[in-house]
């Protein structure tokens, strides 16, 4: 496609349910990134995929968050029984990998745990 | 960890110059990005830096880095409405093969007439 897209754009859950976050990549992007971003503050990192493989996963912030990627493409963030504190938005990203990097940006999912 | 600091919030007046300012702590960063986000979207590339320069202008925006106080700052000439938004300053970690961006809380730019 044209550029990142996410989906769903806007998610209201319930406490302890589990919601599915979609990313759509550029095409040809190896690279792929989840972040976080809460209310006033900065982009937390998540995770990293390589292609398909998740060489940092440093960011996520519990075992109730999760990620895959298949096809070396579309990535979906997993988060198991939800808390209020996983409401923010979540970002997910593209690129080439390449040195100096550009990141190209989805409009991101705004997550909000009543 | 490494960590970026920005200062929150900043008002200017349209056709004014608007200086947006970042600290970073890894002296290893070999580039220096500077992003904008737009109400509702995501972020967006503005420009980056390579670390041995000091200073890189492109059109209305120039920035310039202090690699030995680890500042770098973003100057818009001609501040108009439309670069309301928020600013993000990220560095460069090396970190398992790949180079991470470490992104500062975003400074929050308003223009006024």
């Amino acid at each position: 496609g044209a550029g990142v897209s996410q989906s769903p754009s806007n998610k209201v859950t319930e406490k302890g349910k589990d919601v599915e976050l979609r990313c759509d990549p550029i095409s040809g992007h190896t690279a792929l990134y989840w972040y976080r971003q809460s209310l006033g503050q900065g982009l937390e990192f998540l995770i990293y995929f390589q292609g398909n493989s998740a060489p940092d996963k440093s960011g996520l912030p519990s075992d109730r968050f999760s990620a895959e990627r298949t096809g070396g493409s579309v990535s979906t963030l997993t988060i198991q029984r939800t808390q209020q504190e996983d409401s923010a938005v979540y970002l997910c990203a593209s690129s080439l990998d390449l040195v100096p990097d550009t990141q190209y940006f989805g409009p991101g999912t705004r997550l909000t745990v009543l | 960890g490494e960590d970026v600091e920005q200062s929150l919030f900043l008002s200017v007046r349209e056709g004014d110059s608007s200086v947006i300012n970042c600290t970073y702590t890894d002296s290893s960063s070999t580039y220096l990005y500077w992003y904008k986000q737009e109400p509702g979207a995501g972020l967006q590339l503005l420009t980056y830096i390579f670390s041995n320069m000091d200073m890189k202008q492109d059109q209305r925006l120039t920035v310039l880095l202090n690699k030995k106080d680890k500042h770098l700052s973003l100057r818009i000439a001609d501040t108009q409405t439309g670069d309301s938004a928020i600013y993000f300053c990220a560095e460069t970690e090396l970190s398992g093969g790949y180079n991470k961006l470490i992104f500062g809380a975003g400074t929050r730019l308003a223009v006024h007439p």
